[in-house]
């Protein structure tokens, strides 16, 4: 198994400009998540996924789109690139087990590091 | 929504004592805390998860304590080493529609001497 696979590892795009983030996993987990990480301020959630066809929103969508179309993979629109949105990027995925559907262990990508200049 | 705040934001110590880290969180609906080590430049890895119809756990140098009523959970590490060295994140997750769903804590920097 790979795990989570995210694509690219770096980035740099100027003010404006568009890019898809990839994430693929393999373990055939139904929650998908992607988080940003800035200096100071953890994970933050950006979009996430309990299953193919269910997005939602997380703590920081702005500027930001997924579509979950398998279970495989999630990837995350930057729509208009802003500086802001300079950071590293994590992709994770899990599953629940179990009646109740406890939550258990999420599986993060390597990241992506993206500069907005 | 869930808010997991995190303490100390940096902790020094000398290899061979301990290290607590704290952690609060606001969703009486939480069930499940997760801890994750970050290494530089590296993606966060679990090192140990309770949930909450437990109140203790432990794997070797490392245990996690849960008080439901005081919602706050800890970190323990024990006999430190300098390879414990990192970034350590706790965090959430809740039921419902919030499986899968983790809110982190803002990070505490471990530095371990020799």
């Amino acid at each position: 198994n790979a795990g989570v696979t995210q694509t690219p590892k770096f980035q740099v795009l100027k003010t404006g400009q568009s890019m898809t983030l990839q994430c693929a996993q393999d373990m055939n987990h139904e929650y998908m998540s992607w988080y940003r990480q800035d200096p100071g301020m953890g994970l933050r959630l950006i979009h996430y996924s309990v299953g193919a066809g269910i997005t939602d929103q997380g703590e920081v969508p702005n500027g930001y789109n997924v579509s979950r179309s398998t279970t495989e993979d999630f990837p995350l629109r930057l729509l208009s690139a802003a500086p802001s949105q300079t950071s590293v990027y994590f992709c994770a995925s899990s599953y629940s087990r179990g009646l109740g559907g406890v939550p258990t262990e999420a599986f993060f990508g390597q990241g992506t590091r993206l500069t907005v200049v | 929504g869930e808010n997991v705040e995190q303490h100390p934001s940096t902790l020094s110590v000398q290899e061979g004592d301990s290290a607590v880290i704290k952690c609060t969180y606001s969703d009486s609906a939480s069930n499940y805390f997760p801890w994750y080590k970050q290494e530089l430049g590296k993606r966060p890895q679990l090192i140990i998860d309770i949930r909450s119809n437990v109140g203790e756990k432990k794997d070797q140098r490392i245990a996690v304590t849960l008080n439901k009523t005081a919602k706050h959970f800890s970190l323990h590490i024990t006999e430190t080493q300098p390879e414990d060295s990192a970034v350590y994140f706790c965090a959430a997750s809740g039921g419902g529609t919030s499986y899968g769903k983790l809110t982190f804590g803002q990070g505490t920097i471990l530095t371990v001497h020799p």
